[in-house]
């Protein structure tokens, strides 16, 4: 069985502070497919990024930054210099391969507040 | 291209009437899902389909129904409400492909309210 685990249910930051969103996933696939998704309060869902379990390359795009740990079945997202802008529920999600990309598994998602 | 539309956005059953929430895409998308959104569960899915004539059940499929006639729609039926089916509900799609995993693209969501 496959889970996803976002421990933290609420941050809140100031402005311009870092913060890191973090994403502990439990699979037996040796390949799987792990997914960032934010849901801004207008409720959308926007997807960030994807990563595959033999990449382990640490992605930056702009000020969000990601950090896939196989050895500890974790893949965290930073975003550095917080804006207001940012104030959503993050998701990460698990797939198990490239032929099952429709059945995306869930964590319970982090509500990240920044304060101006 | 719309993308996935989802109609309605608000809708008020009370406990036992039936009704469908219709998904459709133009991106000619093989997969579609649907997901529910609850307070504190992140997204779970529901029902998904790999093609038009083939559908399956996802983690909680009870007191739902789904159909796959066309690429295009991926109409959600509720049987019989119960309040325990008001939630938020996703439909998603995305390509299809042995070589590459490409995104979910989601609708906008529909707000199902059972009373």
């Amino acid at each position: 069985a496959q889970k996803v685990t976002q421990a933290q249910t609420e941050i809140s930051v100031v402005e311009k502070e870092d913060v890191t969103l973090d994403c502990v996933y439990e699979t037996r696939d040796t390949t799987y497919y792990l997914f960032w998704y934010k849901q801004p309060p207008s409720g959308e869902l926007v997807f960030l990024i994807r990563r595959n379990s033999f990449d382990e390359q640490n992605e930056i795009s702009g000020r969000y930054s990601w950090n896939f740990q196989k050895s500890t079945s974790s893949f965290n997202f930073t975003i550095t210099a917080s804006q207001v802008v940012d104030s959503a529920v993050y998701f990460c999600a698990l797939s198990r391969d490239r032929g099952s990309n429709y059945k995306l598994t869930f964590g319970k998602g982090t509500l990240l507040t920044v304060n101006p | 291209n719309a993308g996935v539309t989802q109609t309605p956005k608000f809708q008020v059953l009370k406990t036992g009437q039936s009704m469908t929430l219709q998904c459709a895409q133009d991106m000619n998308h093989e997969y579609m899902s649907w997901y529910r959104q609850d307070p504190g569960m992140g997204l779970r899915l529901i029902h998904y389909s790999v093609g038009a004539g083939i559908t399956d059940q996802g983690e909680v499929p009870n007191g739902y129904n789904v159909s796959r006639s066309t690429t295009e729609d991926f109409p959600l039926r509720l049987l019989s409400a119960a309040p325990s089916q008001t939630s938020v509900y996703f439909c998603a799609s995305s390509y299809s492909s042995q070589d590459y995993l490409y995104e979910q693209y989601f609708g906008p969501g529909t707000r199902l309210t059972v009373t």
